[in-house]
């Protein structure tokens, strides 16, 4: 079955870059997604990579993804503390899928 | 719109009684999703419907949880009877078929304590 993982924290200093990588089982997936919970709040989409594509960028935002290797990758660049939030990779089989299976979420820090 | 409304924000509730989540979708969103977040395992889905109609429940713990979706418009989440293991965020979602990018709208969750 389809399976999401990602290490649970990640601490960067304010101003640094912070990557945040998760690995997918599913080969079949077409969509892959960074939803951002900020706390307290409930989960909004970030950003979003089809399966045909190898990066994808927004503004401070960079998204890899490696197929062979089934890893995504989000890096923000120059990191707020703003930033500190817990990040979702997720996953969609393709679009006539109706589930979306999230990663347990990384936990982002910034240190001063 | 005012997004997906969930309630109650907070429930602090005895083992051995029910509790029941509500969830308002947004208004034309004809997928609607349970979540459950907690420490130990993430966020686990529980439960979805296309069109009022429950597609796939295999996520649901055991008996105890029944999820209904009377109207295109509401939704409840019920635990009957509450065990300290249900404590947890419970999170609603939703989104429109022939979506571009498939986006899933959360609520703001509903933290469940069971003592």
């Amino acid at each position: 079955g389809e399976d999401v993982e990602q290490s649970l924290f990640l601490s960067v200093r304010e101003g640094d870059s912070s990557v945040i990588n998760c690995t997918y089982t599913d080969s079949s997936s077409t969509y892959l997604y960074w939803y951002k919970q900020e706390p307290g709040a409930g989960l909004q989409l970030l950003t979003y990579i089809f399966s045909n594509m190898d990066m994808k960028q927004d503004q401070r935002l960079t998204v890899l993804l490696n197929k062979k290797d089934k890893h995504l990758s989000l890096r923000i660049a120059d990191t707020q503390t703003g930033d500190s939030a817990i990040y979702f990779c997720a996953e969609r089989e393709d679009s006539s899928a109706s589930k979306i299976i999230f990663g347990s979420g990384t936990r982002l820090s910034i240190r001063p | 719109d005012a997004g997906v409304i969930q309630s109650p924000r907070h429930e602090v509730t005895e083992m051995g009684q029910e509790v029941t989540l509500r969830c308002k979708p947004i208004s034309g969103h004809d997928y609607l999703f349970w979540y459950r977040q907690t420490m130990m395992r993430g966020l686990e889905l529980l439960i979805y419907f296309n069109n009022n109609v429950p597609i796939d429940d295999s996520g649901m713990p055991e008996d105890r949880f029944s999820a209904k979706m009377p109207n295109a418009s509401f939704s409840t989440l019920k635990i009957q009877p509450s065990e300290p293991r249900d404590s947890a965020v419970y999170f609603c979602a939703s989104r429109k078929s022939g979506s571009n990018t498939g986006e899933l709208f959360f609520g703001e969750g509903s933290r469940l304590t069971v003592l």
